[in-house]
Parts: C-alpha cells; structure tokens; sequence
C-alpha cells in the first residue's frame, strides 16, 4: 500500500513533442503528490506539486493531471527541450511534510534535436 | 547561499566496514531526512531528524543510525556494511514549517561496497 509505481521506465521524444509519465498508488491516505527531476550526478528538485483537491496544475510547460478515484496521477511535458532530458520521479506523501516521500521507480526521458 | 552539501562525495568500503555520511542543510533549515537511492531506482527513505531526535524511520534496518547536531548539520552511519549497501546516498534539507515545498536534496554521496 506504500507503493507508487510509475510508467515508463524510459521514453524518448522528439524536439517540440509532449512528455507524459504516469504514476499509480494504492493508500488512499496520500494527499500530496510532488514530481521530482533529477539530472545525472544532482540530487532530486521539486518541479511540480498538486494535492488531491485539483484535477489539474499546469506551471511553463510543465502539468499535473490527478484522477482521484482511479488513484492516478501524470506529468505531461509540453514542447519538450533537451534540456529536459533527465530521470522524472513522482512521488506521494501524507501531508505537506514533513515526513517521508514515497517515490516512483523514475522515468529517463530523452529530448531528441 | 550555498545548498545542501554532503560530504564526501564518493567512497568505497569493503564488507564489514562501518561509514560515516555528513551533511550541512541549506541555511535556515531545521530539519535532515536522509534517502537511499540504489542504481536505477527511486530514492527511499531511510529516516529524518528534527531538533536532534529521529523523528520517523523508514524501512531499514537498526545497522543505518544517525544523528543531529546543534548547528542541524547531520550523520549517517552504516555499520556492518554489505554489498547491497551500495548506493548514492541523500540528504534533504527542510523547514519544519515550509513543508515539502522547500525540500532541498543535495547530490548525493556515492558508497560503494566491495
């Protein structure tokens, strides 16, 4: 129940496509869910964040959709750049913290010229 | 200002052996939450420290301690290591009152076991 799984494991896209990494969890006590991007030899940094009580978040080109009764929750990448390529991580907590993330297994998302 | 900063930055260890991870917070934060992040993986965590105490724990074994000091700068220690200890190893850095908003992660230590 303390499980987020997140789909794909890798992706590749073109310059000017659209992104979209999935998350699923089961404890329906999360109520706040971060995605993290994390370059190669850097730590983790907070990119986007929503809690259940919204469908959507957009900031730039970067968007949370959340499906509460499916337990679901994506990030779409709009207009992806190079410099997007790096691992993606979703994650869920209970609370704003602080306290423990749970994360996804990471995404590596490929940004093609 | 600068960030969160652990140190070293890598290290290889043989089995049985005992490491010391360190980390500074980013100025201003009261609280360290250290995580686990096996190759490939997401990072885990192993437990966090408020007001030098331990607040919460993750799924690891008595072998992972830490500590906090006055000044919030903390340790990781791992004893006994094993070869499945290997591992870039977190740190994160936060206000009490900011929640994950604020959540800070350094880059990491890099422990190899051999």
């Amino acid at each position: 129940q303390q499980q987020v799984k997140q789909s794909p494991q890798s992706l590749i896209v073109q310059k000017g496509g659209i992104s979209i990494i999935n998350c699923a969890y089961e404890n329906t006590a999360f109520d706040y869910f971060p995605w993290y991007q994390q370059f190669p030899g850097k730590g983790p940094a907070l990119l986007i964040a929503i809690r259940p009580d919204v469908s959507e978040k957009k900031e730039g080109r970067f968007t949370i959709s959340f499906n509460k009764s499916a337990k679901q929750f994506s990030l779409h990448i709009m207009d992806s750049q190079p410099g997007d390529s790096a691992t993606y991580f979703c994650a869920a907590s209970i609370g704003r913290g602080p306290g423990k993330l749970i994360f996804g297994q990471g995404t590596t998302l490929q940004v093609k010229p | 200002d600068a960030g969160v900063t652990q140190s070293p930055t890598h290290l290889i260890k043989t089995r049985g052996q005992q490491v010391t991870l360190r980390c500074s917070p980013k100025s201003g934060h009261d609280t360290v939450s250290w995580y686990q992040q096996a190759l490939g993986q997401g990072p885990q965590f192993i437990f966090q420290y408020y007001e030098e105490e331990e607040r919460q724990r993750g799924n690891f074994p008595d072998r992972f301690s830490g500590h906090q000091f006055p000044n919030y700068s903390s340790e990781l220690n791992v004893n006994a290591l094993l070869l499945g200890d290997s591992a870039l190893y977190l740190c994160a850095s936060s206000k009490a009152s900011d929640g994950y908003e604020k959540l800070f992660f350094g880059s990491g230590t890099q422990l190899s076991v051999l």
